[in-house]
This record gives structure tokens, sequence and C-alpha cells, in this order.
């Protein structure tokens, strides 16, 4: 059974870099049938998808997030992550890491992380 | 703000059936059938239940069902059950080539 797990800093400074990683066990991400991605949550606010990435290393982004966000896969660790740049309260989520594919691209996400709370305070 | 719009919040007694609405434009799901559904339980992870706007994964339950009209996706959820007490989300591609998400729903089952 697929198993994801985002691990990282709960706590992160205004302007600092918000630092994600998603270990994958189960499963390689070295293979051509999915992306995987991250989408978070704000507090009381909808799912919103931030970012994915190809086995082949090929990454797609939020265009709104473009400019401040990297992904990134580690195939000899199985994992991949998120590094989010010069953050604000604005950030402050639940980040989940996910599986997906379907549309030709990443439309569905079939497996997620349990999900880890960032909160930007200073 | 989400860029799909949904009810805040539906409820139903045992054994109804409920529909949640996702309305959205010719951007998003009027212009491709690329509609998903997730369940998201109190402190679990969401789970897909609906893709391509109707299909189901193997493994979810047959009273899961999912359509679509112009601009406005629907999941149906017949035969109420307490199990099914969750927050509901759509999603979509869109023409900007990246997923947008509605607000969620929380259905409260009665």
């Amino acid at each position: 059974q697929l198993q994801l797990q985002e691990s990282g800093p709960g706590l992160v400074k205004p302007s600092e870099i918000l630092s994600l990683t998603c270990s994958v066990s189960g499963g390689s991400i070295n293979r051509s049938d999915y992306y995987w991605g991250w989408i978070r949550q704000p507090p009381g606010k909808g799912l919103v998808w931030i970012a994915s990435i190809y086995y082949s290393g090929n990454s797609y982004y939020d265009p709104s997030l473009r400019s401040r966000a990297t992904i990134s896969l580690d195939t000899s660790k199985n994992q991949f992550s998120l590094k989010l740049n010069s953050v604000t309260a604005a950030d402050t989520a639940i980040y989940y890491c996910v599986r997906s594919w379907g549309c030709g691209g990443d439309c569905y996400s079939d497996y997620w992380g349990q999900g880890t709370l960032v909160t930007v305070s200073s | 703000q989400s860029a799909l719009t949904q009810p805040a919040s539906v409820s139903g007694s045992p054994g109804q059936s409920i529909t949640i609405s996702c309305t959205g434009t010719s951007s998003d799901i009027g212009g491709f059938n690329f509609v998903s559904w997730y369940q998201r339980h109190p402190g679990k992870a969401p789970k897909l239940i609906i893709y391509d706007v109707s299909n189901r994964p193997s493994g979810v339950s047959n009273r899961f069902s999912g359509s679509k009209s112009a601009n406005t996706a629907s999941l149906t959820i017949s035969g109420l059950q307490a199990e099914d007490e969750a927050d509901y989300f759509c999603s979509s591609f869109t023409s900007s080539s990246n997923v947008a998400f509605g607000g969620g729903t929380k259905l409260t089952v009665l």
C-alpha cells in the first residue's frame, strides 16, 4: 500500500523559506504513470493546488506561486520536496503531498499524506 | 476565495439522497470533463471518490455519483449513512492547465 508522509518545520518566520519533504513508501516515485505534488488548505478556506512534478523532472506551478515555489524530486531517497520563499502569514496552511494522475497530467490525487500544519509567524 | 463555488453546508437524514453543487465557468468545469470530488473526514486525508465527472475509483460505494451540466458539477449521495458525514471538495482542470478546487461543503447527517 502506497503511503506518503510530509515532514518539515511547523513554524516558519515571515520572509523565510518554508521547506517540506514528502517521503513515499510502498512504491517508487520514479515511474511514468504519475505526478507528485503539493496541495494546501489555509485555515477556513478551500484546497489550493501548489505544484507538481513528473518523474522526468518536469515541474508545474500555480501561476500565483510560481515565482516563490520550487518542487524537486530525489529518486534515490524516494522523496520529493517543496520550498516556498518569502513566506507571509497568508502561507499558513495545512500542506498535503499527493500522488496525481489523469487528464494527461495531474488532475486527480488518489494518495495523500496526512497533511502537516505550517504556521508563518514571528 | 476559491475558484469553484460550493455551498458551505448541506444536510440530510439517513436513507435520503443529497446533492452538492460545484459551480465554475467555461474555463474550468464547462470546458473540460475533468471534474473530481473528494471526501474528507475530520483529521483524515482527502479521499478521491469521483473522477472524470462521473467515474468511481475502485472500492468507492455506488451510492456516490457525479454529473455535470454546463458550468456546474454535482455530487449525489444516495441512501445517506452516518459515515458519509464529512467535508466534500470538488475540483476541475482549468484552461490555465492547473487544477482548481471548491471551498468545500460540510455534509451533516441528521
